[in-house]
């Protein structure tokens, strides 16, 4: 059974910060690997999607890598902004399924 | 990118009574389409899995004659929510898989979400 674990659960940050998000999960037989934000009362919004065949993804302020063998990702967030604040959710695609299976998330706060 | 409508956005019922939510794939077709669960500060959980045109697969633990689910089109799923609960009172999310070349670069688009709540 796939197990996802993100840490810390919750980050609060000075503006302006860069900081790290980490994703755990427990077999590596994966697809790909995603990184969600949501915010509160909201639904997801997809930030990185990372191939199993890839290291690393990147967008903006947004780097993601992933270590397939030892069943890690991270999330780097440069220069972090209060409009990042959000809970950040990684989910991996296990392979031979459709679903994902989903972190408990990091409650992100960038203090302005 | 891809975009997935839900409707309602929210809704408030009295205990007993039935709830429809509609999950749509606006630009693209879903062949697949998951519905999840979603608790005040938790994950999301996966309630089941829909495919266009047959019965739908719940994970174990979710009463598949309360939460009716309905794919009858490639755009279109719906989930019902039988004689609700106030237990029932929860953040129900769904997405759909846009199709790809190759499995692994299949991708899951989520709705915005529907809150539930049963007095």
């Amino acid at each position: 059974k796939q197990e996802v674990t993100q840490i810390p659960a919750a980050l609060s940050v000075p503006e302006g910060e860069n900081l790290v998000l980490n994703c755990s999960f427990t077999d590596s037989a994966i697809y790909n690997l995603q990184w969600f934000r949501q915010d509160p009362g909201k639904g997801l919004t997809s930030l990185l999607l990372i191939q199993s065949s890839q290291r690393e993804q990147t967008s903006g302020r947004l780097n993601a890598s992933l270590d397939k063998s030892s069943g890690r990702s991270t999330l780097y967030i440069a220069a972090s902004q209060p409009g990042d604040s959000a809970t950040y959710l990684c989910a991996v695609r296990k392979t031979g399924a459709n679903n994902l299976f989903f972190g408990t998330g990091t409650r992100l706060t960038v203090i302005p | 990118g891809a975009v997935v409508s839900q409707h309602p956005s929210w809704v408030i019922c009295k205990s007993g009574t039935s709830v429809k939510i509609e999950c749509r794939s606006l630009d693209f077709q879903a062949t697949t389409m998951f519905w999840y669960r979603q608790f005040p500060k938790q994950s999301l959980m996966l309630m089941a899995t829909s495919n266009e045109g047959s019965k739908a697969t719940y994970e174990q633990g979710v009463e598949k004659d309360k939460f009716l689910i309905n794919h009858a089109s490639l755009t279109l799923s719906t989930l019902t929510v039988t004689s609700a609960h106030p237990e029932d009172s929860s953040f129900y999310i769904c997405s759909g898989e846009k199709p790809g070349l190759v499995r692994e670069w299949e991708t899951q688009y989520f709705g915005p979400g529907t809150r539930l709540l049963v007095l």
